[in-house]
C-alpha cells in the first residue's frame, strides 16, 4: 500500500543552520506530495505541495523537489530561526483526497 | 473568516462515557475529515465526508461515528469511549476531490479517557 516515511526526531540545529528534513514514499501511479507544518497547540498548515515529478514546491524559505527516481521530497531550508521550531509531516494523496501522513519530525531552533 | 473550529479544545472522559466533538468550517468546502494524531504514529484518517449526507470510513474508523449535519458541520461521536482513544483528535476540510486539493486544519481537540 501507500505510506510515508520520515526521518526521526528531533532535529536540533541553531540559529542560521541548514536544514534537511528527509522524506520517502512508496506509492503506485503519480501521486502529489505536501509538507505540513504544526506549530505548538495548533493544528496542521500547509507548507508547501508538488504535483508532479520535478516539481519545486516552495514558501517562507522553505523547499521540497519531487523526485521520482528516488521517490522522494525532502525538505530543506537555507537558514533556520527559532520561529521555525515546530512538527513537519510529509504526506501524499494517490488517487484521491485522501492524506497519508508520516510519523513527523520535530524540528528544534536555538538561537 | 474562521476557517476550521472544534469544539470543545479539551476533554476527559472516564471508560466507558459518551461524547461528540463538533467541527464547523466557514469556507463552503464540500470534503470533510476526522483524523486522529498519536505520539510516534502520524495522522491516522478516522472517517471523512465526500459532500453533505455522505459518510465513508478512512483507516482506523472502530468505535467511532460520524454525521454529516449539513455542508458546515461534521461530527465524531465516541459512544463508549477506551482508554485507547486517548489521543488529539483533528478536524479538516477541503474544496473537492483529487490528489491535488490543500486541506485545512482546525486547532484540535485533546481527548484523554481514563
Amino acid at each position: 500500500g501507500n505510506s510515508v516515511t520520515q526521518m526521526e526526531g528531533p532535529v536540533t540545529l541553531s540559529e542560521e543552520a541548514f536544514l534537511t528534513i528527509n522524506c520517502t514514499y512508496t506509492a503506485t501511479g503519480y501521486p502529489s506530495l505536501f509538507w505540513y507544518v504544526q506549530y505548538p497547540g495548533e493544528g496542521l498548515q500547509l507548507l508547501l505541495k508538488a504535483t508532479k515529478a520535478d516539481d519545486k514546491g516552495s514558501n517562507k524559505g522553505f523547499e521540497a523537489t519531487y523526485r521520482k527516481e528516488t521517490t522522494s521530497f525532502h525538505l530543506e531550508k537555507g537558514s533556520v530561526q527559532v520561529s521555525d521550531s515546530a512538527v513537519y509531516f510529509c504526506a501524499l494523496s494517490a488517487h484521491t483526497d485522501k492524506l497519508i501522513f508520516g510519523t513527523g519530525t520535530r524540528l528544534q531552533v536555538f538561537p | 473568516n474562521a476557517g476550521v473550529t472544534q469544539t470543545p479544545k479539551f476533554q476527559v472522559l472516564k471508560t466507558g462515557q459518551s461524547m461528540t466533538l463538533q467541527c464547523a468550517q466557514d469556507m463552503n468546502h464540500n470534503s470533510m475529515y476526522w483524523y486522529r494524531q498519536d505520539p510516534g504514529m502520524g495522522l491516522r484518517l478516522i472517517y471523512y465526508s465526500a459532500s453533505e449526507g455522505t459518510t465513508d470510513k478512512g483507516e482506523v474508523p472502530n468505535g467511532y461515528n460520524v454525521s454529516r449535519l449539513n455542508k458546515r458541520e461534521f461530527s465524531l461521536r465516541l459512544e463508549s469511549a477506551a482508554p485507547s482513544q486517548t489521543s488529539v483528535y483533528f478536524c479538516a476540510s477541503s474544496e473537492g476531490r483529487g490528489r491535488m486539493v490543500e486541506q485545512y486544519f482546525g486547532p484540535g481537540t485533546r481527548l484523554t479517557v481514563t
